[in-house]
């Protein structure tokens, strides 16, 4: 399968500790984007990167959170000293730049609940 | 800041009935506008889109879209319901201001469909 992959797929954690999600996008596509999603309602743009470089971040994107994508290839979203509030969905998605506006492909998703 | 609506959470139609779910937008610039679609435990996947050419835009499995200015509306819509067609579906804008294909996602339509 091609397509864009997430890990873990699911991830239950205590308050406080540390998590960390990877995506590997569609190999040839250089841009990445990490978004959230919560219970009722659609995904919310968190950070976005052109090859290695990280272009945007959302206010949703406290400093807790930090997101990298070292050469270009996969990402990684950590999240230090979790809290409740931060229990969602994490996607991940991959764009071609040329391939047209809004073409995203998503992953199946990361989904975190922090107890 | 460019928004979308979707008027109804909830959407329930009997198999070979009319499909309409309800997306309007709010935009500064000629906007682009997206239908996703999200199967249980599957990724967002795209459906159709629209980027100023035709008015009306045909996407995958019998589903389209028709781009009202003057309503500032685009409206899903499939002539006759198929129980495949059970999903979340989720309309976007996106914001070419940054150069990249960010989307902002409306809170999503959950359509059920009648045997």
């Amino acid at each position: 399968d091609t397509g864009v992959s997430q890990d873990p797929r699911h991830k239950i954690t205590k308050r406080g500790q540390n998590v960390t999600f990877r995506c590997d996008p569609i190999s040839e596509h250089n841009r990445l984007y990490w978004y959230r999603q919560t219970l009722g309602q659609g995904p919310e743009f968190l950070t976005y990167f052109q090859n290695e470089a990280q272009l945007e971040k959302s206010r949703l994107l406290s400093d807790r959170f930090s997101a990298e994508r070292p050469k270009g290839s996969f990402s990684t979203l950590e999240i230090q000293r979790t809290e409740q509030g931060d229990s969602a969905m994490y996607l991940c998605a991959s764009s071609f730049r040329g391939v047209g506006p809004g073409e995203l492909f998503f992953g199946e998703g990361s989904r975190l609940t922090v107890l | 800041a460019q928004s979308v609506t979707q008027l109804g959470s909830h959407v329930s139609v009997s198999e070979g009935a009319l499909v309409l779910l309800r997306c309007n937008y709010s935009s500064s610039v000629p906007p682009y506008l997206f239908w996703y679609v999200q199967y249980p435990n599957q990724g967002l996947q795209l459906l159709l889109k629209y980027t100023s050419a035709a008015t009306l835009v045909k996407g995958i499995n019998g589903f389209e879209a028709e781009f009202k200015k003057s309503e500032t509306s685009f409206h899903l819509t499939k002539p006759s319901a198929h129980m495949s067609d059970a999903a979340e579906y989720f309309c976007a804008v996106s914001d070419l201001q940054g150069g990249n294909e960010k989307l902002t996602f409306g809170t999503g339509t959950r359509l059920t469909i009648i045997p």
